[in-house]
C-alpha cells in the first residue's frame, strides 16, 4: 500500500504569514491527492481536490500543487479561522490513505 | 441539500460488535460510493473501506479485513458499518463519507459517531 508523509507535523505562524505544508507519497499517485481541513470536534472539510483544484466556496488563499509523489499545500495569508489540522489524502487502486496531519496554530 | 446523518454514540465491551448507520438524503443514494473513516482520540484519519450502494460491492482496508462489514439498505438510503471483536483501541469517532461522482475525494461527511470500547 502507498504510504503518505506530511511535514511539518505542526507549525505556528503569525496572522498574514504564508504557510506551506508538504505531502509525499511512497509511489507515483499522479494527481490523485486531496487536502482537507479539520477543526476540533468537526468532520473534515474538503479544500483542494486533484492536487490543485479549489473546492467551490473555499477562499482563494488556499492552494495546492504537485504531481507524482510530491505535493504542496499553501495558505497565502494565514487567518485566525484557519487554525485547524490539515490532512492530505491519496487514492490508488481502490484504497484511500490519509497523511498523518499538520496542526496549524497562531503564534 | 446533501445530508449524512449517523446514529448515536455507543459504549461497548471488549469482544462485542457495533453497527453504525448513516442515513443519506438530498441525492440519489445509489449513485455515489460511501466510505467509512475513523479517528481515534487525538489521532489522525484512518480509512476503513467503502461500499458501492448500487451493487453492494465492498473494499476494505487490509487492517480491518475479517472484522468489518459494510452493508446498505437502498430502500431507506442507509449505509451501515459493523465492526466486530472490538478492542479498546477501536475507541474512535467513526465517519461515513460520500465520495464525489467527479473524482476520488470526499465531498460530504456525516457528523461522526463516537464508539467507546471499555470494560
Amino acid at each position: 500500500d502507498i504510504q503518505m508523509t506530511q511535514s511539518p507535523s505542526s507549525l505556528s505562524a503569525s496572522v498574514g504569514d504564508r504557510v506551506t505544508i508538504t505531502c509525499q507519497a511512497s509511489q507515483d499517485i499522479s494527481n490523485y491527492l486531496n487536502w482537507y481541513q479539520q477543526k476540533p470536534g468537526k468532520a473534515p472539510k474538503l479544500l483542494i481536490y486533484d492536487a490543485s483544484n479549489l473546492e467551490t466556496g473555499v477562499p482563494s488563499r488556499f492552494s495546492g500543487s504537485g504531481s507524482g509523489t510530491d505535493f504542496t499545500f499553501t495558505i497565502s495569508s494565514l487567518q485566525p479561522e484557519d487554525i485547524a489540522t490539515y490532512y492530505c489524502q491519496q487514492y490508488d487502486n481502490l484504497i484511500f490513505t490519509f497523511g498523518p496531519g499538520t496542526k496549524v496554530d497562531i503564534k | 441539500q446533501v445530508q449524512l446523518v449517523q446514529s448515536g454514540a455507543e459504549v461497548k465491551k471488549p469482544g462485542a460488535s457495533v453497527k453504525v448507520s448513516c442515513k443519506a438524503s438530498g441525492y440519489t443514494f445509489t449513485g455515489y460510493y460511501m466510505h467509512w473513516v475513523r479517528q481515534a482520540p487525538g489521532q489522525g484519519l484512518e480509512w476503513m473501506g467503502r461500499i458501492n450502494p448500487n451493487s453492494g460491492g465492498t473494499n476494505y482496508a487490509q487492517k480491518f479485513q475479517g472484522r468489518v462489514t459494510m452493508t446498505r439498505d437502498t430502500s431507506i438510503s442507509t449505509a451501515y458499518m459493523e465492526l466486530s471483536r472490538l478492542r479498546s483501541d477501536d475507541t474512535a469517532v467513526y465517519y461515513c463519507a460520500r465520495v464525489s461522482g467527479l473524482g476520488w475525494y470526499v465531498d460530504y461527511w456525516g457528523q461522526g459517531t463516537l464508539v467507546t470500547v471499555s470494560s
